[in-house]
């Protein structure tokens, strides 16, 4: 069975610093995995995805991930945070069943401070 | 409307009280999906539907939970006799994307609570 494990729940940076949100997957065969972002009162939005091209991903907004086979990871990056990157972030994995299925983790929220 | 619009945006409801919850998908999208996001927790799947069949609804809690689609378009979420663990943002989201495209369109969810 797919899954994916965010490795924090809260994650607090400075403005102007990088950000690093961490996941990890489990799936028993090559995963499509995803990144949104969750802002307050708003719904969910595609931030980046990775299915099977190159392994390193880059999103809108300046965010990327790198796609780690033998690390069985998929961390979100970003140089600079800026003040709108205040938001949920849900590291996502594509489940078995021929369509859509998104296993979503547990989400990290991420601060920024001026 | 342009995105997933779901409706109502609150509903406060007592224990033993049935709920409805409605998702209009983007005009098109085949594929329709309820999610369940509870406080601290991530998105719990519950429904799958493509056109107005449901192939997939291994993810409803139990049998107080139905939903169903006419039309190829809107659906409606049904909670019978509801509980306070019923409590929770409920999300829909619609997609005409293949296999594992991954871009489902989310709207701003149903918050529901439970007294």
């Amino acid at each position: 069975a797919q899954s994916v494990t965010q490795l924090d729940s809260h994650v607090s940076v400075s403005e102007g610093t990088p950000v690093l949100l961490r996941c990890n997957y489990s799936s028993s065969y090559s995963p499509s995995l995803f990144w949104y972002v969750q802002h307050p009162n708003k719904g969910l939005q595609l931030l980046l995805k990775y299915t099977s091209a190159a392994t390193l991903v880059k999103g809108i907004n300046g965010f990327e991930a790198e796609f780690k086979k033998s690390e069985t990871s998929f961390h979100l990056t970003k140089p600079s945070a800026h003040m709108s990157d205040a938001a949920e972030y849900f590291c996502v994995v594509s489940g078995t069943g021929g369509y859509n299925k998104l296993i979503f983790g547990a989400g990290t929220r991420l601060a920024v401070h001026p | 409307g342009a995105g997933v619009s779901q409706s109502p945006s609150n509903k406060v409801t007592e224990k033993g009280k049935d709920v409805e919850l409605r998702c209009d998908p983007i005009s098109g999208h085949t594929a329709l999906y309820w999610y369940r996001q509870s406080l601290g927790q991530g998105l719990e799947f519950l429904i799958y539907f493509q056109g107005n069949s449901a192939p997939d609804k291994s993810g409803l809690p139990s049998d107080r939970f139905s939903a169903e689609r006419t039309g190829g378009s809107v659906s409606t979420l049904t909670i019978q006799r509801t509980q306070q663990e019923d409590s929770a943002v409920y999300l829909c989201a619609s997609t005409s994307g293949g296999v594992n495209t991954g871009e489902l369109f989310f709207g701003e969810g149903s918050r529901l609570t439970v007294l």
